[in-house]
């Protein structure tokens, strides 16, 4: 059982669009983390939250950690090929474990 | 600009047969990490360690040995390689500076047990 569900599992999207992915546990979190991953290769971190209700911004991707520390999301806006990749979420407690969600596979199309 | 470097990168083992997964780091992180992953299922932390001499097991520890003798090297061992352990390792580092620490992650080792 993952303590961090991801949805959706894959999502496909023309070029221009837009896109959310979703992080979701019935555990809290002292900070949550999101990874973006591409083939052959290992996880990069994109983002750490930390504090209950904030709001990052990275150029066109949006992250946000949910009040209670239990949740986040990643928006991305006018998605562009360059961002196709698998998009893992990752939550650490105090006992130094992180634990990573099953990721979303992003493909957006030319 | 070494960051994590897991070798081999690729390796093909029979049932029953042993070998060992190398990870160093030239950060001088004090954390180390050992994840696989599989279809479907994200990374499942393995082993751990919060520095040299101390390790500690993760969600998925069984046929799995790791030791950490100095800060630079974390190697995973498989004692009795099984069907179950194909997969892609991983290894990552970090400092222990406080929560939300960033994770360095080699390119993984892609092992198949036939």
């Amino acid at each position: 059982t993952q303590l961090l569900e991801q949805s959706p599992q894959f999502l496909s999207i023309q070029e221009g669009e837009n896109l959310t992915v979703y992080c979701n546990s019935s555990s809290v979190f002292s900070s949550l983390q999101w990874y973006r991953q591409e083939p052959g290769e290992g996880p990069v971190l994109l983002v750490t939250v930390v504090t209950g209700g904030e709001v990052k911004k990275l150029k066109r991707l949006t992250f946000q950690f949910g009040d209670a520390r239990k949740d986040s999301s990643l928006h991305i806006t006018a998605a562009q090929p360059g961002d196709t990749g698998l998009y893992l979420c990752a939550g650490a407690r105090s006992d130094y474990k992180l634990s990573f969600g099953a990721g979303t596979t992003v493909t957006v199309r030319a | 600009n070494a960051g994590v470097t897991q070798t081999p990168k690729f390796q093909v083992l029979k049932t029953g047969q042993s070998m060992t997964l190398q990870c160093a780091q030239d950060m001088n992180h004090e954390y180390m990490s050992w994840y696989r992953q599989d279809p479907g299922m994200g990374l499942r932390l393995i082993h751990y360690s919060v520095g040299a001499g101390i390790t500690d097991q993760g969600e998925v520890p069984n046929g799995y040995n790791v030791s950490r003798s100095t800060t630079e090297d974390f190697p995973l061992r498989l004692l009795s390689a099984a069907p179950s352990q194909t997969s892609v390792y991983f290894c990552a580092s970090s400092r222990l500076g406080g929560q939300g620490d960033i994770q360095y992650f080699g390119a993984g080792t892609r092992l198949s047990v036939l």
